[in-house]
This record gives C-alpha cells, structure tokens and sequence, in this order.
C-alpha cells in the first residue's frame, strides 16, 4: 500500500492557460474523488468515480472542469481556461466500495495558482 | 440536506490542557462520521471513525463518540502535545442501505496551536 499519490504537487500557471492533474489512487481501491480546498475551508466534493464510470458531480465542477478514470486507475482532472478563482488545492482521494465504512484516504493534493 | 458545523478556531492551548472540539451535523440518511487531521505542509490524514450512534472512535490519545440523540461528534484529547498542532477536520459520509453514498461532508476545521 502505498498510498494516493497526486501529481504535480504545484502548479503555478497563467489565466486562460490549460492544466491538467493526475491521481494514482491506492491499488485496490475502486473509488476514487476529486476535491478542492481554498485557504481556510475545508475541502468541497467535486466528483467521484467508481471503477471507470464517473457516478456524481458537483455544481462546483463549471464546464470548464472535465475529470476522466479511463481505465479504471488512475485519474486526471482538467481545468481550461483557468481562472484566478481557480486558486486553490486540489485533493484526491481513494476507497474500497462495500467496505463497511468506505473509508476515503487523501493524496498530498496539488496546489494550483493561477496568475 | 447534510452538512458539518464545527467549532471555529483558533484554538491555543499548552502543554498537557484538555482540548475539546466541537462539531454537529445535519444528515438526511445514517451517516458514518470522521475526523481527519492536517499537519502542516501534509495531506489529510484519518484520524477516527465511527459508523454508527454510540460507537466511539479512538486513535492517538483522541476520542469522538457518535450521539445521534444531540447530532455530534466532539472530539477530545485529555493531555495534548506539541506535535498536536495542526488542523482538525470534522466530516461525514452519508449512507442509504448501508452503503455509502459518495462524498465526504467537511467543517471548516479547526487549527489547533499547542505551546510548550
């Protein structure tokens, strides 16, 4: 088990730019969620994936957001045309669906800053 | 609908001083209920759980007990620690079933400073 890795860890990017994040969730896990945190709140859900298929999505994720699991594995989340408001830290999380509890494990995240 | 309500901080205490944080929640099924920490520069990391009323969970020294009567989950810790500092996140994943339902519900947690 080594845990959820989350890359890069920081993003410093342009307005307007594109930017992509990968999440390598813990193996086994069949569930896998994107959240985002900004200074001083605790993180909001943005979407979850079981297996390959993407079950939920917040009214946070704008049509600028697109996530995808294509394979079930690992995930990327995609922001185009970033915006400052887009500031903000990026988590990744994993679970065993059918687990009693469904207990989620958090990456380190990616802290994105756009200019 | 579900949400956390948790004690706003900061909260500044010394070494070997009780801590008590509070949190509440609204929930529309039969929620399971964590705490996650933040240390400074790290992810989030769970602390406890419990997934059901009256269940206690314990790790570390701390302890939160699920009261579904008063809709809470405080947590506590009867002697804190230096290396306590850090932020506190109180959270809750609902469920229909018995299975769960997604997303994780968070506070706005609570940054807690311990002085030598």
């Amino acid at each position: 088990d080594t845990g959820v890795s989350q890359n890069p860890r920081h993003k410093i990017t342009k307005r307007g730019q594109n930017v992509t994040f990968r999440c390598d969730p813990i193996s086994e896990h069949n569930r896998l969620y994107w959240y985002r945190q900004t200074l001083g709140q605790g993180p909001e859900f943005l979407t979850y994936f079981q297996n390959e298929a993407q079950l939920e999505k917040s009214r946070l994720l704008s049509d600028r957001f697109s996530a995808e699991r294509p394979k079930g594995s690992f995930s990327t989340l995609e922001i185009q045309r970033t915006e400052q408001g887009d500031s903000a830290m990026y988590l990744c999380a994993s679970s065993q669906q059918g687990a009693s509890t469904d207990t989620q494990y958090f990456g380190p995240g990616t802290r994105l800053t756009v200019l | 609908g579900n949400s956390v309500t948790q004690m706003e901080g900061p909260v500044t205490l010394s070494e070997e001083a009780f801590l008590t944080i509070n949190c509440t929640y609204t929930a529309t099924g039969y929620p399971s209920l964590f705490w996650y920490v933040q240390y400074p520069g790290e992810g989030l990391q769970l602390l406890l759980k419990a997934t059901k009323a009256d269940d206690k969970g314990s790790n570390k020294g701390f302890e939160a007990t699920y009261r579904k009567e008063t809709t809470s989950f405080h947590l506590e810790k009867g002697s804190v620690q230096v290396s306590d500092s850090a932020v506190y996140f109180c959270a809750l994943s609902d469920k229909n079933r018995g299975s769960t339902l997604g997303r994780l519900y968070f506070g706005r947690g609570t940054q807690l400073t311990v002085w030598p």
